[in-house]
């Protein structure tokens, strides 16, 4: 199965900032199918990109997705106050699908 | 609006059985593939497993395999997920996931998930 490793562990950002979210795979990711949840405490998980860098509906265009191969990332271009909760990766592109360990965004 | 509503968790004892259901409506149930995604407390998301649309085809993460059985009934509109031989380590919120579509193999729409307790 692949293996998803997100980097690093927890963030600690101040509203108003830029921050990258890395996702590395232990090989590679067929036909990008990766995705990126953001899950708040005691919420589901929402679901923010897939296919590497399409936008789910209704997700605000500061999220933005890239990567391909074995590398990913999810980019925050303006932290908002609601923006600060735990980001998983996802890949569905081979069985067992996987998802990473999570990133937490918290404020500083 | 598409809402999914899991049922049939509990507590039961490390060997025992459960059978978890997920009634879906909103959306044509038929046409969509299916999973089912746990979270142990305090912990990460965790793939389970995943149904075609017709049903024919199922898919098992390894820790799954053997063990729990994944079905739907698409005249019900309901999915379900049969768990056997039950450990302490599959205690978790489960949920069941309606996948984007077709093209889209990705857990989109999340029921509020049902917890699983296994304990003696």
């Amino acid at each position: 199965e692949i293996v998803l490793t997100q980097s690093p562990g927890t963030l600690s950002l101040s509203p108003g900032e830029r921050t990258t979210l890395s996702c590395r795979a232990s090989q590679s990711v067929s036909r990008n199918q990766l995705a990126w949840y953001q899950q708040k405490p005691g919420q589901v998980p929402r679901l923010l990109i897939y296919g590497a860098s399409s936008r789910a509906t209704g997700i605000p265009d500061r999220f933005s997705g890239s990567g391909s191969g074995t590398d990913f990332t999810l980019t925050i271009s303006r932290l908002e106050p609601e923006d600060f909760a735990v980001y998983y990766c996802h890949q569905y592109g081979s069985s067992p699908g996987t998802f990473g360990q999570g990133t937490k965004v918290e404020i500083k | 609006e598409v809402q999914l509503v899991e049922s049939g968790a509990g507590l039961v004892q490390p060997g025992g059985s459960l059978r978890l259901s997920c009634a879906a409506s909103g959306f044509t149930f038929s046409s969509y593939a299916m999973s089912w995604v746990r979270q142990a407390p305090g912990k990460g998301l965790d793939w389970v497993s995943s149904i075609s649309a017709s049903g024919a085809n199922t898919y098992y993460a390894d820790s799954a395999k053997g063990r729990f059985t994944i079905s739907r009934d698409n005249s019900k509109n309901t999915l379900f997920l049969q768990m056997n031989s039950l450990r302490a380590e599959d205690t978790a919120v489960y949920y069941c996931a309606k996948y984007m579509d077709a093209y889209n193999p990705v857990p989109h729409n999340w029921g509020q998930g049902t917890l699983v307790t296994v304990s003696s």
